[in-house]
């Protein structure tokens, strides 16, 4: 078992470029979460999806951020454009069943946008 | 909405101390709780996690958490700590209301002294 994988782990930026966060789940959970991490607000969740379809996205911070789930083993985060406040690390997240049991997080990418 | 207080931001410690972090919670329903640790440079990893039965919950590395349903409470201990217990300590709760999300707490930084 591969575990939670993202990738870029790092990720500079200008302000105003695209960026394209990418995530794959571990093989046969049903659920996938995106969380930011910053200093001033800690853990935050963005947006969590169950079987590929975006359940609650409540935390999208604007217009500016969007994520994709095409298939159960693939997600994508995306700004568009970022701004010097996205930065932070966006970790993906994946479980069997929701967070009832917990999760098993991705290692992260640590985004700066200068 | 649910919420998780982490009143202990930035606890230090020699090495051999007892450990008790903090944790209540602000939903009067059924919970999943949660403890996750994070060392330094590293994603979230689960620590323990309590559904139901037994209070006491005994997880990974000599740690355990007592859930006190009376006082929404769900602290975490140690009762000898290593120098390799510097991390970022977050406990997270899912009520059963059907979001299948994980709510975390600020976390709480500790910092063991050799």
């Amino acid at each position: 078992d591969a575990g939670v994988i993202q990738s870029p782990r790092h990720e500079v930026t200008e302000m105003g470029q695209e960026v394209t966060l990418r995530c794959k789940p571990i093989s046969g959970h049903d659920y996938l979460f995106w969380y930011r991490q910053t200093m001033m607000r800690g853990l935050e969740l963005l947006i969590y999806f169950n079987n590929n379809v975006p359940i609650d996205d409540s935390g999208m911070p604007e217009d500016r951020f969007s994520a994709k789930m095409p298939n159960a083993s693939f997600s994508t985060l995306k700004i568009q454009p970022s701004e010097p406040r996205d930065s932070a690390v966006y970790f993906c997240a994946s479980s069997s069943g929701g967070g009832m049991r917990g999760y098993t997080f991705g290692s992260g990418t640590r985004l700066t946008v200068v | 909405a649910q919420s998780v207080s982490q009143h202990n931001h930035h606890v230090i410690l020699s090495e051999a101390a007892s450990l008790e972090l903090g944790c209540n919670y602000s939903y009067g329903g059924t919970v999943n709780l949660f403890w996750y640790v994070q060392y330094p440079g590293q994603h979230l990893q689960l620590l323990l996690k309590y559904f139901s039965g037994d209070p006491l919950v005994k997880g990974i590395k000599g740690f355990e958490a007592e859930f006190i349903k009376s006082k929404f409470s769900f602290n975490l201990r140690k009762p000898s700590v290593q120098w390799s217990d510097t991390a970022e300590y977050f406990c997270a709760v899912n009520a059963n209301t059907g979001r299948r999300a994980l709510t975390f707490g600020s976390g709480t930084r500790l910092q063991v002294q050799p």
